[in-house]
């Protein structure tokens, strides 16, 4: 019964390919957000979107492109994949953006660049 | 500079002591206050919630704000092997606005 859920869990891949990470929220949130976190343990905001609309693009690269669906699934893909790509990728769902801070966050996906 | 900073640790204790830990931040704008927990190879998961200055307590932890120096403080008693952990602070202006994250400070409580 996972709450927030991301595949792949581990994903390695070669300089210039395009991959995507997939997540999905069963808590019925309307608010949903992609993190990178880098080897130093530092989290970061990339995206969020509020019922399929971006909300937040933080100063990400255009390699990298987030998609909604519908307000249970937001998806990663990321173009032209370099090494500093490599960290892990977390999902996050909150109730809305006027609600209560707690965002729960999927496992990560650990993207591995070579 | 980043807007919240935290020291990254380790932090290592023995069992049964108190677990102190600290963040600072820049922007005066911040209103809410969180202690995400991580364990290796998990997402955060939230421990405490603050709203503007004062204190919070639940169980065995305490969460202390003071924004007139932009201090913010997560206090762990009686701490158990099980709390090794990584310890993030998160702060956003506003409920449901982005959360800007410390660095996060590795535990290591030692049986």
């Amino acid at each position: 019964d996972t709450a927030v859920s991301q595949t792949p869990k581990y994903l390695v891949t070669q300089m210039g390919n395009d991959k995507s990470i997939k997540c999905e929220q069963n808590l019925g949130h309307d608010t949903m957000y992609w993190y990178k976190q880098d080897s130093k343990k530092f989290l970061k905001i990339m995206f969020s979107y509020n019922n399929k609309e971006l909300i937040i693009n933080e100063t990400v690269p255009n390699r990298f492109s987030p998609k909604s669906p519908d307000k249970a699934h937001l998806n990663l893909h990321i173009n032209s994949l370099e090494l500093g790509d490599s960290a892990v990728y977390f999902c996050a769902s909150t109730p809305g953006p006027g609600a209560n801070n707690e965002q729960f966050f999927g496992p990560g996906t650990r993207l591995t660049v070579l | 500079q980043k807007e919240v900073e935290q020291d990254p640790g380790p932090l290592s204790v023995p069992e049964g002591a108190i677990v102190s830990l600290n963040c600072t931040y820049s922007n005066s704008a911040f209103q809410y206050f969180m202690w995400y927990r991580q364990y290796s190879r998990k997402g955060p998961e939230l421990l405490m919630y603050t709203y503007s200055s004062g204190n919070k307590e639940d169980g065995r932890f305490t969460a202390q704000v003071d924004k007139s120096s932009k201090y913010i403080s997560l206090f762990i008693r009686d701490s158990q092997p099980s709390d090794s952990a990584t310890y993030l602070c998160a702060s956003s202006r506003t409920a449901g606005n982005k959360l800007t994250f410390g660095g996060g400070t590795r535990v290591l409580v030692k049986p």
